[in-house]
C-alpha cells in the first residue's frame, strides 16, 4: 500500500486567486494522478504527473489553468489558477502501485467565492 | 472511447437487506477494481479481480468478474449502516499508463 499526505484538506478562496495543493507519498512512485470530484459524482482525471517530464493532461484540462509540478518521485503539486466558482470541487491526488491499485490522498475540498 | 458503466446510481435499502451494484465495460479488461468512498472521505481500495469468472469474498461482500472480463458485480449480504457510501468500479485504460477508467459509482444509503 501507499500512504499519501495531501494538504490543505480544505480551503475557501477568492475568485481570481490561485491555490496550490500538495501531495507527499511515503514511497517512490513513477506516476501520480490528479483528479477532480464534484459532490456526488465520479472521479474525473485532470492529469498524470511523471517525474522528470511534463504532465499529461486529459481533454478539457490545460496546463495554464492546472499547472503541475513533480520535482521527485515522492512529491507533486497541483495549482488551480485564476479560480472561479466553477472550480469549487474536491481535488484528489492518487498513486498507482502493486498491479495498478490506486491509493488516494485525503482530498482537498475547495470552495471559491 | 473506453467506458465503464455502473448501475444503479443510487440504492436505498433497509438494514439487513441485500445490495448489488453492477459494472459493465465497453472493452475487455485485464482486471477490475472496486473502491468504497465514505461520505466526506476518499476512495479506498477494496479488491482487484483478475481472472475470468473469478469470485472473491470479503466477509459480507462478494465480488464477481464475468467470464468475458467485461462485467463485474459487488453484492453485499445483510447490509449494515457501516456499508453506507459510494461504491466505484474501475478498470485499467488502454495502454501502459496505469490510468484507471472509473464507473459513475453507486451510492448506497441504509436505513437503520
Amino acid at each position: 500500500s501507499a500512504v499519501i499526505s495531501q494538504k490543505p484538506s480544505r480551503d475557501i478562496c477568492q475568485r481570481g486567486t490561485s491555490l496550490t495543493i500538495q501531495c507527499q507519498v511515503d514511497s517512490q512512485v513513477t506516476m501520480m494522478f490528479w483528479y477532480r470530484q464534484q459532490p456526488g459524482q465520479s472521479l474525473t482525471l485532470i492529469a498524470t504527473a511523471n517525474q522528470g517530464s511534463e504532465a499529461t493532461y486529459e481533454s478539457g484540462f490545460v496546463i495554464d489553468k492546472f499547472p503541475i509540478s513533480r520535482p521527485n518521485l515522492t512529491f507533486s503539486t497541483l495549482t488551480v489558477s485564476n479560480m472561479s466558482p466553477e472550480d469549487s470541487s474536491i481535488y484528489l491526488c492518487s498513486v498507482s502501485i502493486d498491479r495498478g491499485r490506486a491509493f488516494f490522498g485525503q482530498g482537498t475540498r475547495l470552495t471559491v467565492v | 472511447g473506453q467506458q465503464v458503466m455502473q448501475i444503479p446510481q443510487y440504492q436505498h435499502v433497509q438494514e439487513g437487506e441485500d445490495f448489488t451494484t453492477y459494472c459493465n465495460s465497453s472493452t475487455t479488461l485485464s482486471n477490475i477494481q472496486w473502491y468504497k468512498q465514505r461520505p466526506g472521505g476518499h476512495p479506498v481500495f477494496l479488491i482487484q479481480l483478475v481472472k475470468s469468472g473469478e469470485v472473491k469474498k470479503q466477509k459480507r461482500l462478494t465480488f464477481q468478474f464475468g467470464e468475458a472480463k467485461k462485467n463485474s458485480s459487488l453484492h453485499i449480504t445483510a447490509t449494515q449502516t457501516t456499508d453506507v457510501g459510494t461504491y466505484f468500479c474501475a478498470g485499467p485504460g488502454a495502454g501502459n499508463n496505469r490510468k484507471l477508467i472509473w464507473g459513475l459509482g453507486t451510492s448506497l444509503a441504509v436505513n437503520p
